[in-house]
C-alpha cells in the first residue's frame, strides 16, 4: 500500500520560506511510472496545483507560482521536498503531496493518487 | 490556463436521490477529466479518471461521461457515505487545474 505523509512547520512568517518533506512508503520515488507532486487547498477553497518532480530531478511547475516555488527529490531517503519563498498570507493552506500517474511510454500525467494527509501551513507574523 | 467550472456549487438531496453534477472545460481537454471525492477533514480520493474509468472500489452507483468540454458524474441512488465535496480535474494541460468543488449535502 503506497503511502505518502507530509512533515514541516506549520507556521511561517510572512517573507519567509516556506519548506515541508513528504515520505514516500510503498513505492519508489525512482519509479519511471510516476511523478511526485504538491498540491494545496485554502481553507474553505478549491485545489490547485503546485507543481510535479521525476525520477529525473526535473521539474514543471504551475507557472503562478514558478518564480517562487522548487521542488527536490531525495532518492536515498525516498522523500521530495517543496520550498516557496516570500510567502504571505494567501500561501496559508492545506499542502498536499500526491503521486500522479503518467503514461509509459510518454510524458502525459494522468490523475493524483494517492495523496497525502495534508498538512496544514499558516503564514502568520 | 484552462478554466474548470463546476455545477452546482452546492446541492441538497436525499438518500436514494439520483445526482449529476457537472464540470465544463474553457477548451476541449479530449478525456483528460478526473473526479476526486473529499469528506469533511479528509483526503481527496480518485473516484473516476480518464472520463469514465472508476478506481479501484468504487461503488458501481458512480459514473462518469463526457467528451470535448462538457463532463458529468453520476451517483444512480445516493448513499449516506456519499455526501461529500467532489472536485474535477483536468490532466490535459500544464497548469492542471481543478472545478470549484460541488457540496453535496442532505436535505
Amino acid at each position: 500500500q503506497v503511502q505518502l505523509q507530509e512533515s514541516g512547520p506549520g507556521l511561517v512568517k510572512p517573507s519567509h520560506t516556506l519548506s515541508l518533506t513528504c515520505t514516500v512508503s510503498g513505492d519508489s520515488v525512482s519509479s519511471g511510472a510516476y511523478y511526485w507532486g504538491w498540491i494545496r487547498q485554502p481553507a474553505g477553497k478549491g485545489l490547485e496545483w503546485i507543481g510535479r518532480i521525476f525520477a529525473d530531478g526535473s521539474t514543471v511547475y504551475n507557472p503562478s507560482l514558478e518564480s517562487r516555488v522548487n521542488i527536490l527529490l531525495d532518492t536515498s531517503r525516498n522523500q521530495l521536498s517543496l520550498r516557496l519563498t516570500s510567502v504571505t498570507a494567501a500561501d496559508t493552506a492545506v499542502y498536499y503531496c500526491a503521486r500522479e500517474r503518467k503514461t509509459v511510454p510518454g510524458t502525459r500525467s494522468l490523475w493524483f493518487d494517492p495523496w497525502g494527509q495534508g498538512t496544514l501551513v499558516t503564514v502568520s507574523s | 490556463d484552462i478554466q474548470m467550472t463546476q455545477s452546482p456549487s452546492s446541492l441538497s438531496a436525499s438518500v436514494g436521490d439520483r445526482v449529476t453534477i457537472t464540470c465544463r472545460a474553457s477548451q476541449n481537454i479530449y478525456n483528460y477529466l478526473n473526479w476526486y471525492q473529499q469528506k469533511p477533514g479528509k483526503v481527496p480520493e480518485l473516484l473516476i479518471y480518464g472520463t469514465s474509468s472508476m478506481q479501484t472500489g468504487v461503488p458501481s452507483r458512480f459514473s462518469g461521461s463526457g467528451s470535448g468540454t462538457d463532463y458529468t458524474l453520476t451517483i444512480s441512488s445516493l448513499q449516506p457515505e456519499d455526501f461529500a465535496s467532489y472536485y474535477c480535474q483536468q490532466s490535459y494541460s500544464i497548469p492542471y487545474t481543478f472545478g470549484q468543488g460541488t457540496k453535496l449535502e442532505i436535505k
